[in-house]
């Protein structure tokens, strides 16, 4: 099983700063194939990121995602208020895992 | 819009068994992938199942083989999970999701509580 290792555990930031969140898998992701997810308090995660830089549909150009290999990162450019909340990365290059997130709260 | 929604969730006793059901809407759900992840209170996402769009295969996380089927009605739009020998470490909600690789849609979940 590969497992992801997400740094820090916990971020804290101030609204216009930018974010970089880090996602490490215990092998290497030779497709490519991770995501990144967020996650607000009571509702379902929302794709942000696929296959390792691809933004989804509707996701504003703060959030790019970057990385190969076993090191991937995604970056908010200036947060938000509407940004603070959980960040998963996901692989799906063999079965799925999730990382155990990236809890970013206001500073 | 895309609309995915899950249903059946309830609080049943160890060893007790449950099927938990998931709509979609707005979208050809016979030609998509989906899946099944859990996320037990205050903790992370956990994937449990996927089924291919025509139903032919199907994956489960270790922690639910055996335990856990994935089942799908193209007819009906509907993917369905069948949980029986539950246990405690079960409790969580449970979300379907849209995608065979990343999951692009995830309904609201429904919430499984195994306590006795």
């Amino acid at each position: 099983e590969i497992v992801l290792t997400q740094s820090p555990g916990t971020l804290s930031l101030s609204p216009g700063e930018r974010a970089t969140l880090s996602c490490r898998a215990s092998q290497s992701l030779i497709t490519g194939y991770l995501a990144w997810y967020q996650q607000k308090p009571g509702q379902a995660p929302r794709l942000l990121v696929y296959a390792a830089s691809t933004r989804a549909a509707g996701i504003s150009d703060r959030f790019s995602g970057s990385g190969s290999g076993t090191d991937f990162t995604l970056t908010i450019s200036r947060l938000e208020p509407e940004d603070f909340a959980v960040y998963y990365c996901q692989q799906y290059d063999t079965a799925v895992t999730f990382g155990p997130g990236t809890k970013l709260d206001i500073k | 819009e895309v609309q995915l929604m899950e249903s059946g969730g309830t609080l049943v006793k160890p060893g007790g068994s449950l099927r938990l059901s998931c709509v979609g809407s707005g979208f050809s759900f016979s030609s998509s992938a989906m899946n099944w992840v859990r996320q037990a209170p205050g903790k992370g996402l956990e994937w449990v199942a996927s089924m291919t769009s025509s139903g032919t295969h199907e994956r489960y996380a270790d922690s639910v083989k055996g335990r856990f089927t994935i089942s799908r009605d193209n007819a009906e739009n509907s993917l369905y999970l069948q949980l029986t020998d539950l246990a405690t470490e079960d409790t969580a909600v449970y979300f379907c999701a849209r995608g065979g690789g990343s999951y692009s849609y995830w309904g609201q979940g429904t919430l499984v509580t195994v306590s006795s």
